[in-house]
């Protein structure tokens, strides 16, 4: 069975950095390309990276209003993924999901207020 | 960007009937392939969403054939036949055609 079990979300001052983690289980974690999507508290759904697999020299996409405060990372030995927000803004507030192809976490509440 | 636009639907819609969704895109979807990069989720209350159509008309494993896809380049429709109460929830279309990947802003289903 895919599992994909997203942690590190919790409540955080404007200008302060999270780091996020996905671990996953049930599919060859090592050749798939992994994803983070978040959902705005206005339920709109936001892509913000994609990572690429070894044989692809772990190619990385990002959404281009995130790029230079978010870092997408993963870790084949342990079949995770991350990633690391820094910089935070009260826009970035939101539910942040790990995805594989047809596959999402359960998500992690991001909150970013003072 | 591409930009995706979901249509509404005519809330609630009576158990048993059909209900269609539809979906624009602002740049064809349609790849020199043959494929059309579109997929639809639906994002029941309280969970994450779930992948239901790829490649505009294919289904995902395990959903219902009550669901189907079809379209052009850039005009998009979900399908639902016969509407039952665990189709309740958003809908929402994505393309995976260029990055950054985009998604329609949901269409919501309420059943009578």
């Amino acid at each position: 069975e895919v599992q994909l079990v997203e942690t590190g979300g919790g409540l955080v001052q404007p200008g302060n950095s999270l780091k996020l983690s996905c671990a996953t289980s049930g599919f060859t974690f090592s050749t798939a390309w992994m994803n983070w999507i978040r959902q705005t508290p206005g339920k709109r759904l936001e892509w913000l990276a994609q990572i690429e697999d070894k044989s692809n020299n772990y190619f990385i996409s990002y959404l281009e209003s995130v790029k230079g405060r978010f870092t997408i990372s993963r870790d084949d030995s342990k079949s995770s993924v991350y990633l690391q927000m820094n910089n935070l803004k009260e826009e970035d507030t939101a539910i942040y999901y790990c995805t594989w192809f047809a596959y999402w976490g359960q998500g992690t509440l991001v909150t970013v207020s003072s | 960007d591409i930009v995706m636009t979901q249509g509404a639907l005519p809330n609630p819609v009576p158990s048993g009937e059909s209900a269609s969704i539809t979906c624009q895109s602002s740049k064809s979807l349609l790849h020199s392939n043959g494929k059309t990069y579109l997929n639809w989720y639906l994002q029941r209350p309280g969970q994450s969403p779930q992948l239901l159509i790829y490649w505009m008309s294919t289904r995902a494993s395990g959903v219902s054939d009550r669901f189907s896809g079809s379209g052009s380049g850039t005009d998009f429709t979900l399908k639902i036949s016969s509407v039952e109460a665990e189709d309740v929830g958003v809908y929402y279309c994505q393309q995976f055609l260029e990055y950054p990947r985009t998604f329609g802003g949901g269409t919501k289903l309420e059943l009578k």
